[in-house]
């Protein structure tokens, strides 16, 4: 089955700076790739996601960006805000026929004012 | 749309008692993910559904977990009898026909 490893698991930045979160999959069938914001005692929730056919996807201070060759795909925040402070799961799902998706581990993120 | 509605948004029970979870998906939604989420083993699918099929149950923890779906908007997931390994956040999910997964507000089950 599909594999994913998500680096760091935490993450200590200060207000302004740039993140990146890592994620690694395993099984070449994986094709679309969503990523979570999970605030304390809270939902997942949907921020950003990308699929195979392309390598980036922006959405104003989110990016992602898919390495197919290297199974490999990162998401990249910018200009970061206390707010931001949560943690961010990533998943790979291979939708063949039928939806099955993996999630990494999650990193938490801390934004310092 | 109102989202994903899950009920109880808490409940506690004693062990040996049956508990029964529930989830009405997002109208028009194909796909219904029930999960478990706890700090030791993080986010955990349990089974999904598709057009009230099950799919994919591999992850249901032991013969204790039963799910069901006896229409395209209503499933529920049912523990019996409980145990207090049982005790975590229990997220439905649901999803339609381009991957995206939306999550509704999860049910903290605490088993003493």
């Amino acid at each position: 089955g599909e594999n994913v490893e998500q680096h760091p698991s935490t993450l200590s930045v200060q207000e302004g700076d740039s993140a990146v979160i890592k994620c690694t999959y395993s099984d070449s069938a994986s094709n679309y790739f969503p990523w979570y914001k999970q605030e304390l005692g809270k939902r997942p929730q949907l921020i950003i996601d990308i699929r195979s056919n392309v390598g980036e996807k922006k959405d104003q201070r989110i990016a992602v960006t898919l390495n197919k060759t290297a199974k490999h795909f990162s998401l990249h925040i910018t200009e970061t805000q206390p707010e931001d402070s949560a943690v961010y799961f990533c998943a790979a799902t291979y939708s063949g026929g039928y939806q099955k998706v993996t999630f990494g581990t999650g990193t938490k993120l801390q934004v310092i004012p | 749309d109102a989202g994903v509605i899950q009920s109880p948004r808490h409940e506690v029970t004693e062990m040996g008692q049956e508990v029964t979870l529930r989830c009405k998906p997002i109208s028009g939604h194909d796909y219904l993910f029930w999960y478990r989420q706890t700090m030791m083993r993080g986010l955990e699918l349990l089974i999904y559904f598709n057009n009230n099929v099950p799919i994919d149950d591999s992850g249901m923890p032991e013969d204790r977990f039963s799910a069901k779906m006896p229409n395209a908007s209503f499933s529920t997931l049912k523990i019996q009898p409980s145990e207090p390994r049982d005790s975590a956040v229990y997220f439905c999910a649901s999803g339609g026909l381009q991957y995206e997964q939306y999550f509704g507000p999860g049910t903290r089950l605490t088993v003493t």
